[in-house]
């Protein structure tokens, strides 16, 4: 385990539909993070989790959103009905809870909504 | 205003050249501040902290203005691939490890 690994790379779906996508942190790592990007913007944060504890949530995260990390390592993100809205690079990091080191983020999924 | 803003370019500069980006944070009770680099349609990479005495890496030297609330990030002769996006990142406060990223710095090195 060398980095994050984050699935599906792409998803393209339709608008209505429901999406989950899985993030894989680098495994002596407790927190995780989500973040959603879109183009010319830097990411914007959407949640992060200590362990399996979600501690906190961005407003950005609307009802439609819902992520989860039950046993403290991968975590999924899903978003259900769909909107073109949606459509963005969603990125998955992790850091450990010794020091302050950055955070070290997966490839991302690149999610278009049709 | 935003919590972290970068100027977005680009910065078109010729191979050799010095060239340094400025970021402006909000919040003075910032704790942590990084710069991360992000290449085209690619996940973010940490490039470097910033700490408040300054700090050098390579051609990569960043500083910390905390009077002024800004961070800088210069490059110094600039390679073809150092072209990428240059996030500003900053810790807000204590207490949370959630990180606000700038817009970015877009760079072109130009041969």
């Amino acid at each position: 385990d060398t980095g994050v690994s984050q699935d599906p790379r792409h998803k393209i779906t339709k608008r209505g539909q429901n999406v989950t996508f899985r993030c894989d942190p680098i495994s002596e790592h407790n927190r995780l993070y989500w973040y959603r990007q879109t183009l010319g913007q830097g990411p914007e944060f959407l949640t992060y989790f200590q362990n399996e504890a979600q501690l906190e949530k961005s407003r950005l995260l609307s009802d439609r959103f819902s992520a989860e990390r039950p046993k403290g390592s991968f975590s999924t993100l899903e978003i259900q009905r769909t909107e073109q809205g949606d459509s963005a690079m969603y990125l998955c990091a992790s850091s450990s809870g010794q020091g302050d080191y950055g955070y070290t983020f997966g490839s991302g999924t690149r999610l278009t909504v049709v | 205003r935003k919590e972290v803003e970068q100027d977005p370019g680009p910065f078109n500069v010729p191979e050799g050249a010095t060239v340094a980006f400025n970021c402006t944070y909000s919040n003075s009770a910032s704790q942590s501040f990084f710069w991360y680099r992000q290449d085209c349609r690619k996940e973010p990479k940490l490039l470097m902290s910033v700490y408040s005495s300054g700090n050098e890496d390579g051609r990569f030297t960043a500083q910390l203005n905390r009077a002024s609330q800004y961070i800088s990030l210069l490059i110094r002769d600039s390679k073809l691939s150092d072209s990428a996006t240059y996030l500003c990142v900053v810790l807000p406060t204590s207490g949370t490890y959630k990180y606000i990223f700038g817009t970015g710095t877009r760079l072109k090195v130009l041969a």
